[in-house]
């Protein structure tokens, strides 16, 4: 979905540097998402936000930092990249108010080598 | 938490009908059904969704039985265009807790044949 973007697209990194993958979305939406999927798996939850002054963790947060800068950015940190943590990353968006249930609005994800 | 049980994978000729099943036997009252697809490298689109008996939009329906411990997403005339992954979920997400218990599973992978 072109209204949420995700920086950088592809990234190569090695292990203890400090990552940052950004997410912006257009969507106006106040709850955004941090996913990680690995290959032949699911999506797992990282971190959600479901406002600015909201944070909170998903299922697998060790070794992982989010920000919500404002409404529509919300960044993931790796503050000590790991082997184990190259994967896809994802970010989504939703919005209650528009949907049943929180309908989310994925990025294009971001692909994370670490070696 | 609502726990989701479907097939790994699932293989189809063009043309067919595709229907997933998907089991949710701890449903919980506020609960939704929500359907997504998935391309490789690509993140999850949003299918279809619903409460009880059915739903039809331009893309599939969904089944619900009363009990709503099942739900079946049904793709008429699937192209090889619809090779995916499926996913179904279940949940409100209306509250910070019950957002922190979504999760995608493996999904299912739907293999369409020429």
């Amino acid at each position: 979905d072109a209204d949420v973007t995700q920086t950088p697209r592809n990234r190569i990194t090695k292990t203890g540097k400090r990552i940052m993958l950004e997410c912006s979305q257009t969507k106006g939406h106040d709850r955004m998402y941090w996913y990680r999927q690995d290959p032949g798996l699911g999506l797992r939850l990282i971190y959600y936000s479901f406002d600015v002054k909201d944070i909170n963790k998903g299922e697998i947060s060790d070794g992982y930092s989010v920000s919500r800068q404002a409404q529509a950015k919300f960044s993931l940190s790796l503050e000590s990249a790991i082997p184990n943590q190259t994967a896809l990353y994802f970010c989504a968006t939703s919005d209650p108010t528009t949907t049943s249930t929180d309908t989310q609005y994925f990025g294009p994800g971001t692909r994370l080598t670490v070696l | 938490l609502a726990k989701t049980t479907q097939p790994i994978s699932m293989d189809s000729y063009e043309g067919q009908e595709v229907n997933i099943t998907c089991s949710h036997n701890n449903i919980a009252t506020n609960d939704y059904i929500t359907w997504y697809q998935q391309f490789p490298s690509q993140g999850p689109r949003f299918i279809i969704q619903g409460y009880k008996t059915k739903v039809t939009n331009e893309v599939a329906s969904l089944f619900i039985p009363a009990d709503r411990k099942s739900s079946t997403l049904s793709l008429p005339r699937v192209s090889l265009s619809d090779t995916a992954v499926y996913y179904c979920l279940v949940g409100d997400g209306a509250t910070s807790g019950s957002a922190r218990q979504l999760t995608f599973g493996s999904g299912t992978q739907l293999t369409v044949l020429p």
